[in-house]
C-alpha cells in the first residue's frame, strides 16, 4: 500500500520569498512521485515527476523537488514566489502502472 | 492535442435524480481513472479502467455509483439516486501505460451540486 502526507494544509509566503511545500510518502516498492498544481476551478496539471532517474527534478514555472529515500520525502521548492504561484498543490505516489495516491493538498497563498 | 474532456462542467440537481458524468480520454491512452474531490476527503480514486476493463472499483462509495467504459474513447460515471453528500468535483483522468511512471492527465472536472 502507498500513502502520502503533505505537511501543512495552508502555506503563506511573501512575494519573492522561498516556497517550501512538504511531502512525505510511504511505499513498499520503489515509488514514482509527482507534484500537481490546481488553479481555481481547473483540473490538476503536472508540475514535475520523479521516476528513478535524477533525484533532483526540475519542473515548470521554476519549481523543483528532491527525492530523498532516506527521509521518504519529496519536498517541492521554488526560490522566489510569484503571485501567480497561488494555487493548491498535490503530492502523489505511484508504482508500476497503478493509479496515483494523492495527498490532501497544500494551499499556497502569496502575499504582495 | 485535445486533453481529457469532461461534461457537464457544472450540474445542479435535486436529491433523488440520476446524474451522468461523461469523459473522453486522450486518444491513445489505455487507462482511465475517475477521482472525486471534496474538502473533507481530498482526492479519492473511485474506479479505474485499463483497456476498457474495470480493474479496481473498491473506491466506489456505494451501489448508487456505477461506471462504464464501452469503448476506448468514452466513459460514464452514474449516480442514481443522487444525494446531497455526493456534491463534489468529479475528475476523469487518463494515461498511456506504455511504460511505468507515465503521467496521468486530468480533465477540467465536473462540478456537481445535489440540493
Amino acid at each position: 500500500a502507498q500513502s502520502v502526507t503533505q505537511l501543512g494544509s495552508h502555506v503563506s509566503v511573501s512575494e519573492g520569498a522561498l516556497v517550501l511545500l512538504r511531502c512525505n510518502y510511504s511505499s513498499s516498492v520503489p515509488p514514482y512521485l509527482f507534484w500537481y498544481v490546481q488553479y481555481p476551478n481547473q483540473g490538476l496539471q503536472l508540475l514535475l515527476k520523479y521516476t528513478s532517474a535524477a533525484t533532483l527534478v526540475k519542473g515548470i514555472n521554476g519549481f523543483e523537488a528532491e527525492f530523498k529515500k532516506s527521509e521518504t520525502s519529496f519536498h517541492l521548492t521554488k526560490p522566489s514566489a510569484h503571485m501567480s504561484d497561488a494555487a493548491e498543490y498535490f503530492c502523489a505516489v505511484g508504482a508500476g502502472n497503478t493509479p496515483l495516491v494523492f495527498g490532501k493538498g497544500t494551499r499556497l497563498s502569496v502575499i504582495a | 492535442d485535445a486533453g481529457v474532456i469532461q461534461s457537464p462542467r457544472h450540474e445542479v440537481t435535486e436529491m433523488g435524480q440520476e446524474v451522468t458524468l461523461r469523459c473522453k480520454p486522450i486518444s491513445g491512452h489505455n487507462s482511465l481513472f475517475w477521482y472525486r474531490q471534496t474538502m473533507m476527503r481530498g482526492l479519492e480514486l473511485l474506479i479505474y479502467f485499463n483497456n476498457n476493463v474495470p480493474i479496481d472499483d473498491s473506491g466506489m462509495p456505494e451501489d448508487r455509483f456505477s461506471a462504464k467504459m464501452p469503448n476506448a474513447s468514452f466513459s460514464t460515471l452514474k449516480i442514481q439516486p443522487s444525494e446531497p453528500r455526493d456534491s463534489a468535483v468529479y475528475f476523469c483522468a487518463s494515461r498511456q501505460d506504455s511504460h511505468s511512471g507515465n503521467t496521468i492527465y486530468f480533465g477540467e472536472g465536473s462540478w456537481l451540486t445535489v440540493v
